[in-house]
């Protein structure tokens, strides 16, 4: 099966920290896609930063940046600088090559605060 | 950037009504859209997944007959929850996917639906 798992369901920081969230991920394919979606209090979901699974160069986007591991399966997020309005919940995700569709993991609640 | 626009933001309905929800890709063509339901500070749950011009393909534990979903052209799929009752209220949402490209997905504003 595959499946992305986050291990963290709330973590909270102060305002300028820097904070990384955890993703692990199962799968035996070899072409994917990894994700990491905001969701803030409007729900609106909102792509924050991806990775190609044959891409060996971690993805960065501004103060976002990923740690993608693919012997280890792991794929964590990076906020610096972190900001209140980066307060949301945060789910990584992924598009597996077979399956066509985005596999969710759990999500992690994260607060930031002044 | 791609935009998908879901329609409505929040209905309220009756038990035993039907409430139609559209998921509009406004600026691409969408072979492919997927419809979402989460619970509160719940994960995203998979309900189906809309093909146009074909059958959608249900999740396991999904009735068919009371989700029903329609994708009739390459920029709209509709979602009908039939017959709804209190506990169908949630938040569901809708993503697409710009035909030929699979590892993309654009995402609606969602839309709560409480029924009374």
């Amino acid at each position: 099966a595959q499946t992305v798992t986050q291990s963290q369901p709330e973590m909270s920081v102060q305002e300028a920290e820097t904070v990384t969230l955890s993703c692990t991920y199962d799968t035996s394919e070899s072409n994917y896609y990894l994700f990491w979606y905001k969701q803030p209090p409007s729900r609106q979901m909102i792509l924050v930063i991806r990775q190609e699974a044959y891409k060996q160069q971690n993805a960065t986007e501004n103060r976002f940046s990923v740690n993608f591991q693919k012997a280890a399966k792991s794929f964590s997020l990076k906020i610096s600088d972190s900001q209140l309005g980066d307060t949301a919940m945060y789910f990584c995700a992924s598009i597996f090559q077979g399956a066509q569709k985005l596999v969710f993991g759990q999500g992690t609640r994260l607060t930031i605060n002044p | 950037g791609a935009v998908v626009s879901q329609h409505p933001s929040w209905v309220i309905c009756k038990s035993g009504t039907s409430v139609k929800i559209e998921c509009r890709s406004l600026d691409f063509q969408a072979t492919t859209m997927f419809w979402y339901r989460q619970f509160p500070k719940q994960s995203l749950m998979l309900m189906a997944t809309s093909n146009e011009g074909s059958k959608a393909t249900y999740e396991q534990g999904v009735e068919k007959d009371k989700f029903l979903i329609n994708h009739a052209s390459l920029t709209l799929s509709t979602l009908t929850v039939t017959s709804a009752h209190p506990e169908d209220s949630s938040f569901y949402i809708c993503s697409a996917t710009p035909t030929g490209q699979i590892y993309e997905a654009f995402f609606g504003q969602g839309t709560r639906l409480t029924v009374v």
